[in-house]
């Protein structure tokens, strides 16, 4: 079985640049959720879908960041204009379904540098 | 809001001996969900291991095992006979069992293990 997808895996962008992210959950999996790691930290949920409607984006700075999940199954996730505080690792997870008992998987990540 | 802590950022084990990580958290639910995954270099996080607070027995996966103390909000990760192969970032994560569709993960910091030969 296939697993999360992500592209690209690095990113090197100058501040105030737009950049965008992508990522193909697993076949089947109805939830899918994008983090953001910065160095030193733990990953922090950014957005999550439920097929393709939001969930939960509380803590997505809405002012530059936007994704989607058209169709219910791919996502894409921009950043315009891009921040220096927004250097991180972009994680991809997705579960069957929403729930405690689903593991969460995870994608490669996306290293984003902004200069 | 919950908080996971993990005090300790780095740690070291020889191989084949045994290894505890710890991590407490901060919350007013009283269910939800624990969980430990593992990061390696190349940076794909794994579940290790989960733990429903509403059972008493702690889990058990192989060589890893917890220590679920759910009134001091602790939740420490064994690892028995270290393997070269557990060299990674450990992450302890909560979530809560919002019984909707709200199913994020809460991360604390991470314990970067090293397992030395």
């Amino acid at each position: 079985e296939a697993g999360v997808a992500q592209s690209p895996r690095y990113k090197i962008i100058e501040k105030r640049q737009s950049v965008a992210f992508w990522c193909n959950p697993i076949s089947g999996h109805a939830t899918l959720y994008w983090y953001q790691q910065i160095l030193g930290q733990g990953p922090k949920l950014l957005i999550q879908f439920q097929n393709n409607g939001v969930v939960d984006d509380s803590q997505l700075p809405k002012d530059r960041f936007s994704a989607e999940r058209l169709k219910g199954v791919d996502s894409t996730l921009k950043i315009q204009p891009a921040k220096l505080e927004d250097s991180a690792v972009y994680l991809c997870a997705s579960s069957l379904e929403a729930s405690g008992s689903a593991e969460q998987f995870f994608g490669p990540g996306t290293r984003l540098t902004v200069l | 809001a919950q908080t996971v802590t993990q005090s300790q950022p780095e740690m070291s084990v020889q191989e084949a001996e045994t290894v505890t990580l710890s991590c407490t958290y901060d919350t007013s639910e009283n269910n939800y969900y624990l969980f430990w995954y593992k990061q390696p270099p190349s940076r794909q996080m794994i579940l290790v291991i989960r733990q429903e607070a509403y059972k008493q027995q702690n889990a058990t996966e192989n060589r890893f095992s917890v220590n679920f103390q759910k009134a001091a909000k602790s939740f420490s990760l064994k690892i028995s006979d270290s393997q070269l192969g557990d060299t990674a970032m450990y992450f302890c994560a909560f979530m809560r069992d919002s019984g909707g569709s709200n199913y994020k993960l809460t991360f604390g910091k991470g314990t970067l293990l090293t397992v030395n030969p």
